[in-house]
């Protein structure tokens, strides 16, 4: 069965620095979303990208965050300068379509010091 | 010390009983709702979806019942067992967007052997 996958599983960081998150849809999805969740809390939502181009975003989502389609199967999430509160679980996500359910990666954990 | 996160509501039930885990949202909006299973480290899992213009659709050992009246959603899993046990939640979209999900705050099913 299909999945998404995500790389690396695990990412320490200093605070200030870039970290770029990594992220393979499943391979017939044209969707493509960002979450992220902090320890013991919910799901949040991030952002969303169709046809190269963000559809939507949170108010999390400030000018420190970008996401990029480089390439026909990579999806990624970039942190300009990380912060401590940036630590969280990022889960990335794929769908066919509007309404036709979204798959969820296992996720990076990001632990910025 | 101070406690931090969510308070997860908890669902105990002995194996091979049906499990009933609830789920409200507020906005009338809403029409695409999915539930997820969790396990811990792990990302969320999609169990199964339903749209609104349906009240209740079914899996397998799973049936999602959905009342727009009340604003309420339902999970049962039929038969439960232990590999069930996991931290359950519900996502709905937003009126105004079709691709961001919002989760509920969740449910910890433990299930007895």
């Amino acid at each position: 069965e299909p999945e998404v996958t995500q790389t690396p599983s695990h990412q320490v960081t200093q605070m200030g620095q870039e970290v770029i998150l990594r992220c393979v849809p499943i391979s017939n999805h044209l969707y493509f979303y960002w979450y992220r969740q902090i320890l013991g809390q919910k799901v949040e939502f991030l952002v969303s990208f169709y046809n190269n181009e963000i559809s939507e975003k949170s108010e999390i989502f400030d000018d420190q965050f970008s996401v990029e389609r480089p390439d026909g199967s990579n999806f990624t999430l970039k942190i300009r300068s990380t912060k401590l509160e940036d630590s969280a679980m990022y889960f990335c996500a794929s769908s066919e379509g509007d309404r036709l359910g979204q798959y969820f990666g296992p996720g990076t954990r990001l632990t910025v010091t | 010390g101070e406690s931090v996160g969510l308070h997860l509501p908890t669902l105990s039930v002995q194996e091979g009983d049906n499990s009933i885990i609830n789920c409200a949202y507020s906005n009338s909006a809403s029409d695409y709702f999915i539930w997820y299973k969790q396990e811990s480290g792990k990302g969320p899992q999609f169990i199964i979806d339903i749209r609104s213009n349906m009240d209740k659709r079914q899996g397998q050992r799973v049936t999602v019942l959905l009342n727009k009246t009340v604003k309420h959603l339902s999970l049962q899993i039929a038969a439960t067992q232990p590999g069930d046990s996991a931290v359950y939640f519900c996502a709905f979209n937003s009126g105004g967007s079709n691709y961001k999900l919002t989760f509920g705050k969740g449910t910890l099913l433990t299930v007895n052997p």
